[in-house]
């Protein structure tokens, strides 16, 4: 079946510490996004990329990084420099050829700082 | 710039009574609306979609949303809530331009009573 895998379901981090969370497609799609969801705040967007080797910032790009170096995956890092990083993590992918397609989501990772 | 309210983030009914959550938008260019519904600690599902064309729209689950152009808004209604349809409700915009790039609204929490 096609769809979206993110990995893992919960995860764990001590402050201070780099944590990378893995998203992975196979509907060969173009186009990936990931999003920060807070309880009453909806879902922010982080960064998304619309073609391998390129992509930009959403809202709240600070203290993340993002590579797309196959069209498969698009994996995101939370960095120390994110001040506040305990949230839940959406991962989504589209076609990307036009703008009125939908975007198909992943299970999400609770990320948690201890 | 694209904006979403949703009014009311807690709705409560009666199993079979109707389901009316409601979202305003506004969009500097003729909007994609969408309807999405997230389970706990899962994913996002669309429930449908407004791009062009006829301005009543059918989704799963029995779910169905007006576009309303003279009122900026595009509520979700069923005709009668089932036990099942206790989740979180997202709409979101999209301008029309290529962007591809959706911006959500807060969220509406929906419970049904038996």
């Amino acid at each position: 079946d096609g769809g979206i895998t993110q990995s893992p379901k919960y995860l764990f981090r001590k402050e201070g510490q780099n944590v990378t969370l893995s998203c992975e497609q196979n509907l060969n799609h173009d186009a990936m996004y990931w999003y920060r969801q807070d309880p009453g705040q909806g879902l922010r967007l982080i960064y998304y990329s619309q073609i391998v080797n390129d992509f930009q910032k959403g809202d709240i790009a600070e203290g993340y990084s993002v590579s797309r170096e196959k069209k498969e995956s698009f994996p995101l890092t939370v960095t120390s420099a994110q001040k506040n990083p305990t949230a839940f993590y959406l991962c989504a992918s589209s076609t990307g050829q036009v703008s009125y397609n939908e975007q198909f989501f992943g299970p999400g990772t609770r990320l948690t700082v201890l | 710039a694209q904006s979403v309210t949703q009014l009311g983030s807690h709705v409560s009914v009666s199993e079979g009574a109707l389901v009316l959550l409601r979202c305003n938008y506004s969009s500097s260019v003729p909007p994609y609306l969408f309807w999405y519904v997230q389970y706990p600690n899962q994913g996002l599902q669309l429930l449908l979609k407004y791009t062009t064309g006829a301005t009543l729209v059918k989704g799963i689950n029995g779910f169905e949303a007006e576009f309303k152009k003279s009122e900026t808004s595009f509520h979700l209604t069923k005709p009668s809530a089932h036990m099942s349809d206790a989740a979180e409700y997202f709409c979101a915009v999209e301008g029309q331009g290529g962007s591809e790039k959706l911006v959500f609204g807060k969220g509406t929490k929906l419970t049904v009573n038996p």
